[in-house]
């Protein structure tokens, strides 16, 4: 069975500095990696996927995700916070073995963005 | 275009009660999900319905239910509301359930208050 561990529950960087939200996976095959943003009160947004196409993957507002097999880990980042990166962010996997490609979450962690 | 439509944005209920939450896919989208975020957690899979169909259901009770229409629209149904239904009910869609790799895109929620 396949499962999401997103390691913190909140990050808190200072505006300018690296965003590094981390992201752990467990998967009996090569699995299929998300990375969604979830504004107050909002639904959420898909930011990058990572399909095998490359390990480096380039996502929406400058947000970056590195697929590392042998670390089994999915990490989002950025190099340059901004104030309106403030949101909870999700980590997910595709489900593999099910005919429903339902996506299975981690947690969240929530960013916060100090002035 | 617009993305995915949901109503109502927000619903208070009482327990005991049933509640009907309505989901609207992107135009051309064939496939509708199903996910419930309790508050502070990562969205868990409950429905996926695809051409009218149910594709595959999470591991909710049988007092959750759902169904989708010709029009690719769908309903979510719960009966006999406990208070820990309360959450964010999001929906999301896709033209059709392909492959892991597909893209879910997701509407802005209801969220469900039961009292």
């Amino acid at each position: 069975a396949q499962s999401v561990t997103q390691l913190g529950s909140h990050v808190s960087v200072s505006e300018g500095a690296l965003v590094l939200l981390r992201c752990n996976y467990s998967s009996s095959v090569p699995p299929y990696l998300f990375w969604y943003v979830q504004y107050p009160n909002q639904g959420l947004q898909l930011l990058l996927k990572y399909t095998s196409a490359a390990t480096l993957v380039k996502g929406i507002n400058g947000f970056e995700a590195e697929f590392k097999k042998s670390e089994t880990s999915f990490h989002l980042t950025k190099p340059s916070a901004h104030m309106s990166d403030a949101a909870e962010y999700f980590c997910a996997v595709s489900a593999t073995g099910h005919s429903n490609y339902q996506l299975i979450w981690g947690a969240g962690t929530k960013l916060i963005i100090k002035p | 275009d617009a993305g995915v439509t949901q109503s109502p944005t927000h619903l208070i209920k009482t327990r005991g009660q049933h509640v009907t939450l309505r989901c609207s896919p992107i135009s051309g989208h064939k496939s509708v999900s199903w996910y419930q975020q309790v508050l502070g957690q990562g969205p868990q899979f409950i429905f996926q319905y695809y051409e009218k169909e149910e594709r595959g259901r999470g591991n909710f009770p049988d007092r959750f239910s759902a169904r989708q229409f010709p029009n690719y629209s769908s309903e979510l149904n719960v009966n006999a509301l406990l208070l820990g239904d309360s959450a964010l009910y999001l929906c999301a869609s896709t033209i059709a359930p392909q492959g892991h790799q597909e893209t879910q895109y997701f509407g802005p929620g209801t969220r469900l208050l039961v009292l």
